[in-house]
């Protein structure tokens, strides 16, 4: 079955640290895939997102992904955390073979701390 | 600009009550699904349809249903609404097409529903 799997319910980093939020994905093929990011109480914004080409793409804010084919992994990075960041965090995964099944991760909560 | 509408922010309902969540695009998308977020859970599927009159479960469909009779409305309905449905749903649209093709998903503002 078709499944995305965000392992970090929480991660805190300290403003300036790296950062890496994980997710990984069940499926045959290569799939689209998604970031999204949502601070408390408003709506999903996309961070970025992967078809095909370049393994590493990026993102508004900073953001990059990197898509690695034999881990099933779309794993999101940002060199600097801003305390802005503080939010919470999905990956998605577009299934076309299944009708186009868009599936979501739990959900990673970033805490930033100064 | 484009746009996903629902039609209400915020509901209120009582434990048996039939409830209707209705969602429009303007983005002649044939794709829309409707999903749940509720803290620690992450966005849930319900359904998605991929087509009009086309509909495929997701993963928590029990309790749920839709309905896409023309392309742009896309309706999730509650036939008796419980308690452990009150959360955050959400509609989303996005359009079809080979690699490349976009892709992106576009949600609306999401409808609050509190079941009593």
């Amino acid at each position: 079955a078709q499944s995305v799997t965000q392992p970090d319910i929480h991660i805190t980093v300290s403003e300036g640290a790296s950062l890496e939020l994980r997710c990984n994905y069940s499926y045959g093929a290569t799939p689209y895939l998604f970031w999204y990011v949502q601070s408390p109480g408003q709506g999903l914004q996309l961070l970025l997102k992967y078809f095909s080409g370049d393994t590493l793409v990026q993102g508004i804010k900073g953001f990059e992904a990197e898509f690695k084919r034999s881990q099933s992994s779309f794993n999101l990075r940002k060199p600097s955390v801003h305390w802005s960041d503080a939010a919470e965090y999905f990956c998605a995964v577009l299934f076309m073979e299944y009708g186009n099944k868009l599936v979501f991760g739990a959900g990673t909560i970033l805490r930033v701390k100064s | 600009d484009v746009k996903v509408t629902q039609s209400s922010r915020y509901l209120v309902k009582r434990t048996g009550e039939k409830v209707f969540l209705e969602c429009v695009q303007d983005m002649d998308h044939e794709n829309m699904f409707w999903y749940r977020q509720d803290p620690g859970l992450g966005l849930r599927l319900i359904y998605f349809s991929y087509d009009v009159k086309m509909k495929e479960k997701g993963d928590i469909p029990e309790g749920y249903s839709v309905s896409r009779e023309k392309k742009e409305r896309f309706s999730l309905i509650l036939e008796s609404a419980s308690t452990n449905q009150t959360s955050m749903y959400l509609c989303a649209s996005h359009a079809s097409g080979g690699a490349g093709a976009g892709g992106e998903l576009f949600f609306g503002e999401g409808s609050r529903l509190t079941v009593l």
